[in-house]
């Protein structure tokens, strides 16, 4: 079955660097990619929705030159904490609309496993 | 702005109990409304979606009925089993036309089942 691919799965880094996080679609295209992030017991919150070879979308309240998102291909997008603080720290996950369809007849949306940032 | 409140975790059953999951939602015009599992070390898997009002989603011997008059989607299944243990995530999207693309999330109840 389709596999979206997040990596790493989990990174601990030092306040002030910046990390990458990459979501790769396996084994199919995905023209549009969202990016989600969840502190420990709250909801998951969409952070912005990336199109393949155009700037992503950022929900209200969600820095877009702190958090970097680049979809340069149909299998690849990127999400950058820039100079990360302990405060970005969460779980952050990705999903990948596909072409194909649900048993409803609505378009999958298939998730990666998420990426556990720590900020020390 | 919308929101989802489901029922805290953890939630701890042995096989072949009835499994209630509560999920309750805030929204203006008619949400599309669904329940997402996550297993351990895995993405999130659609589970069932409704898509207006009375509507019963099914999947996997799990339902649950959109009630527009209790703004309610709560989660069910007659005799779960040790498999079902998982994260599971009630959700909605506010934008009518049963897109599952803009997800409003709630935080994710945690279930157990013992043998």
């Amino acid at each position: 079955g389709a596999v979206v691919s997040q990596h790493p799965s989990w990174v601990i880094c030092k306040s002030g660097t910046s990390v990458k996080i990459e979501c790769r679609s396996l084994d199919f295209q995905a023209t549009t990619m969202f990016w989600y992030r969840q502190f420990p017991k709250q909801s998951l919150m969409l952070m912005a929705t990336s199109n393949e070879g155009s700037k992503a979308t950022y929900e209200q309240g969600v820095e877009k030159d702190k958090f970097l998102i680049n979809h340069a291909s149909l299998t690849l997008s990127t999400l950058t904490v820039t100079s990360a603080h302990p405060e970005d720290s969460s779980f952050y996950i990705c999903s990948a609309r596909r072409t194909a369809l649900d048993y409803s007849g609505a378009n999958v949306l298939t998730f990666g496993a998420g990426s556990r940032l720590t900020v020390l | 702005g919308d929101s989802v409140t489901q029922m805290e975790g953890p939630v701890t059953l042995s096989e072949e109990a009835f499994l209630t999951i509560n999920c309750t939602y805030t929204a203006t015009g008619y949400p599309s409304l669904f329940w997402y599992v996550q297993y351990p070390g895995e993405g999130l898997q659609l589970l069932l979606k409704a898509t207006k009002a009375d509507d019963k989603g099914s999947n996997k011997g799990f339902e649950a009925t959109y009630r527009k008059e209790t703004t309610s989607f709560h989660l069910e299944k007659g005799s779960v089993q040790v498999s079902d243990s998982a994260v599971y995530f009630c959700a909605l999207n506010g934008i009518s036309g049963g897109s599952n693309y803009k997800l409003t999330f709630g935080k994710g109840t945690l279930l157990t089942v013992n043998p």
